[in-house]
């Protein structure tokens, strides 16, 4: 089945900085990649999403990468505020959200006043 | 707006108990899901329901089962609940199609002593 592997597992980042949290996958037919984002005591919320035919995304301040040659993918945050804290996690699925999601472990993204 | 719910937020139930947690979504959903969440490891697939009366097993179904008689209910059963089931219990639902995302409900705390 498919692995997930999340890296940090906690970030923390001054306000106004970049923030960035990586994922590696490890089926190859995996070709859909969420982010959600769960904040203290909250459901997650899906941020942005990624599918294999595509190799970035933008959405405002959010990105995400996709490099299906080394099955890895990135979420990138600019210009980080106090409301980006959250656990971010990535996942993956071979059928979108058809199918049941793998997801990583979580990073704990900790903004810096 | 799709709407989640949860028949509670939080539930305690002693060793040996059969445990029901009910999910109930008002969106016409196809597919639903129940997911675990864990401190350190994530969301964890449970199981999960193409359709009515279908159930199809995820990562870690081992002292559960689910039941769908209606197209927007799904239910987990803990047959005989024990301590290592204490955890965050997530349901989820998505229409069928690979290309919508998967809304996730408030969760319900269970504590199993």
């Amino acid at each position: 089945g498919e692995n997930v592997e999340q890296h940090p597992s906690t970030l923390s980042v001054q306000e106004g900085d970049s923030a960035v949290i990586k994922c590696t996958y490890s089926d190859s037919a995996s070709n859909y990649f969420p982010w959600y984002k769960q904040e203290l005591g909250k459901r997650p919320q899906l941020i942005i999403d990624i599918r294999s035919n595509v190799g970035e995304k933008k959405d405002q301040r959010i990105a995400v990468t996709l490099n299906k040659t080394a099955k890895h993918f990135s979420l990138h945050i600019t210009e980080t505020q106090p409301e980006d804290s959250a656990v971010y996690f990535c996942a993956a699925s071979r059928r979108g959200g058809a199918d049941g999601l793998t997801f990583g472990k979580g990073t704990h993204l900790i903004i810096q006043p | 707006d799709v709407k989640v719910t949860q028949s509670s937020r939080y539930l305690v139930k002693r060793t040996g108990e059969k445990v029901f947690l009910e999910c109930v979504q008002d969106m016409d959903h196809e597919n639903m899901f129940w997911y675990r969440q864990d401190p350190g490891l994530g969301l964890r697939l449970i199981y999960f329901s193409y359709d009515v009366k279908m159930k199809e097993k995820g990562d870690i179904p081992e002292g559960y089962s689910v039941s769908r008689e209606k197209k927007e209910r799904f239910s987990l059963i803990l047959e005989s609940a024990s301590t290592n089931q204490t955890s965050m219990y997530l349901c989820a639902s998505s229409l069928a199609g690979q290309d919508y995302e998967q809304y996730f409900g408030p969760g319900t705390r269970l504590t199993v002593t």
